[in-house]
């Protein structure tokens, strides 16, 4: 159980593309749903959570007209790179909260591996 | 000062030796202390999650977590080759990951066969 999916696992794109990345909870409702950037050899960085049906909340530093979030149902949050830049390579990492799982916490997809050429 | 601190290793032990792997941190104010587990390019798969002090065991796997003194630690008992992955610890202000995780870099754990 637990099983959260992100799609792509792999992309590759042009500077100044925009990128989609989708989370999706396989075998629960999500309440809450949260993105990360992990770059190399550094821990997971939080950048947004978002609330089914509501704004995401971005942490200090993010920008959020250039990483879009959309958490339109309870299994399905999405991520858009807005005119990506090299410097936005990186490991983005899904994460979903089910409250009413045993043990209440989040549960991270495998991750996207985001290469801007 | 960061906020979670962890020796990012590697730490290369022999196989069936026990494993201690570390974790401090600055703000008093966490309560959920978690453990997660990642092989390379992969997400993190959850290990351990405990909350406030005292120990918690599950198999192989112990957590410990001392409020006190800011620290909290993982031990792995008869290490096997498949334990040799990273492992991050992570933690939170309030229950069930409704806040999110800040996480320690990763300890870079290889078990020699």
């Amino acid at each position: 159980g637990a099983v959260v999916s992100q799609h792509p696992s792999r992309v590759i794109c042009k500077s100044g593309t925009s990128v989609k990345i989708e989370c999706r909870s396989l075998d629960f409702q999500a309440t809450t749903m949260f993105w990360y950037r992990q770059f190399p050899k550094q821990s997971l960085m939080l950048m947004a959570t978002s609330n089914e049906g509501s704004k995401a909340t971005y942490e200090q530093g993010v920008e959020k007209d250039k990483f879009l979030i959309n958490h339109a149902s309870l299994t399905l949050s999405t991520l858009t790179v807005t005119s990506a830049h090299p410097e936005d390579s990186s490991f983005y990492i899904c994460s979903a909260r089910s409250p009413a799982r045993s043990t209440d916490t989040q549960y991270f997809g495998p991750g996207t591996r985001l290469t801007v050429l | 000062q960061k906020e979670v601190e962890q020796d990012p290793g590697p730490l290369s032990v022999p196989e069936g030796a026990i494993v201690s792997l570390n974790c401090t941190y600055s703000n008093s104010a966490f309560q959920y202390f978690m453990w997660y587990r990642q092989y390379s390019r992969k997400g993190p798969e959850l290990l351990m999650y405990t909350y406030s002090s005292g120990n918690k065991e599950d198999g192989r796997f112990t957590a410990q977590v001392d409020k006190s003194s800011k620290y909290i630690s993982l031990f792995i008992r008869d290490s096997q080759p498949s334990d040799s992955a990273t492992y991050l610890c992570a933690m939170s202000y309030s229950g069930g990951g409704a806040d999110g995780l800040t996480f320690g870099k990763g300890t870079h754990l290889i078990i020699q066969p």
